[in-house]
């Protein structure tokens, strides 16, 4: 498959394990963030949203947490299968004269070992 | 499946050269979005469309254009190719313009040689 980034954090975790993946931010107006997970070879793909008038949010076997404060997004990602293996981004969205275009976080690759 | 797709999967050109991308929102979809995903650069956005309209402009060279058709399809040409132009392209769609979610399609790969 194709890479999306060789000097990517990584993050190796056991079959089973949960997983942590954290991402700053940088903008304070952002009002509106994304998790995307791109496996190798496909196009990101939506895992879960938060606004930030919440702190969490949780999905299926996925939770993220929005600290505002420190400008500071997780995601959780609960017993983790191969099938996670892929690269994560976390994207903010400012306001822009009505557009809400994301900035793309660097990632983090995960790697799950069976 | 996204539901929007991009073609071609592959293409290789040489420097000088003009391509053109083409991608089909998911149906439904006015928002149109164009990426650019290399190794050491990440997503980057380039340009957004909403039902025709360019709507928002990012880090686009001017060796770039886009448009969006009346169709909703959208096609980005890249002319005078470069070796740095190599990269992934994503095509992403949205219902439209406000805090939703994003669709990608699968991409394509430029290969500038």
């Amino acid at each position: 498959g194709e890479s999306v980034g060789l000097h990517l954090p990584t993050l190796s975790v056991q079959e089973g394990d949960n997983s942590i993946i954290n991402c700053a931010y940088s903008n304070s107006a952002s009002d509106y963030f994304i998790w995307y997970k791109q496996e190798s070879g496909k196009g990101p793909q939506f895992i879960i949203d938060i606004r930030s008038n919440m702190d969490k949010r949780q999905g299926q076997r996925v939770t993220v947490l929005l600290n505002k404060t420190v400008k500071h997004l997780s995601l959780q990602i609960a017993a983790t299968q191969p099938g996670d293996s892929a690269v994560y981004f976390c994207a903010e969205n400012p306001t822009s004269g009505g557009s809400y275009i994301p900035t793309f976080g660097r990632g983090t690759s995960l790697i799950v070992h069976p | 499946d996204s539901g929007v797709t991009q073609t071609p999967k592959h293409l290789i050109t040489a420097t000088g050269q003009r391509v053109t991308l083409r991608c089909s929102p998911r149906s439904g979809d006015l928002s149109v979005y164009w990426y650019q995903q290399s190794l050491d650069q990440g997503l980057q956005f380039l340009i957004h469309y909403y039902n025709g309209e360019e709507r928002a402009k990012g880090n686009i060279l001017e060796r770039f254009s886009a448009q969006q058709f009346p169709d909703l399809h959208s096609e980005l040409n890249l002319s005078s190719l470069e070796l740095g132009d190599s990269a992934l392209y994503f095509c992403a769609s949205s219902v439209d313009t406000g805090k939703n979610e994003q669709f990608f399609g699968p991409g394509t790969r430029l290969t500038v040689l």
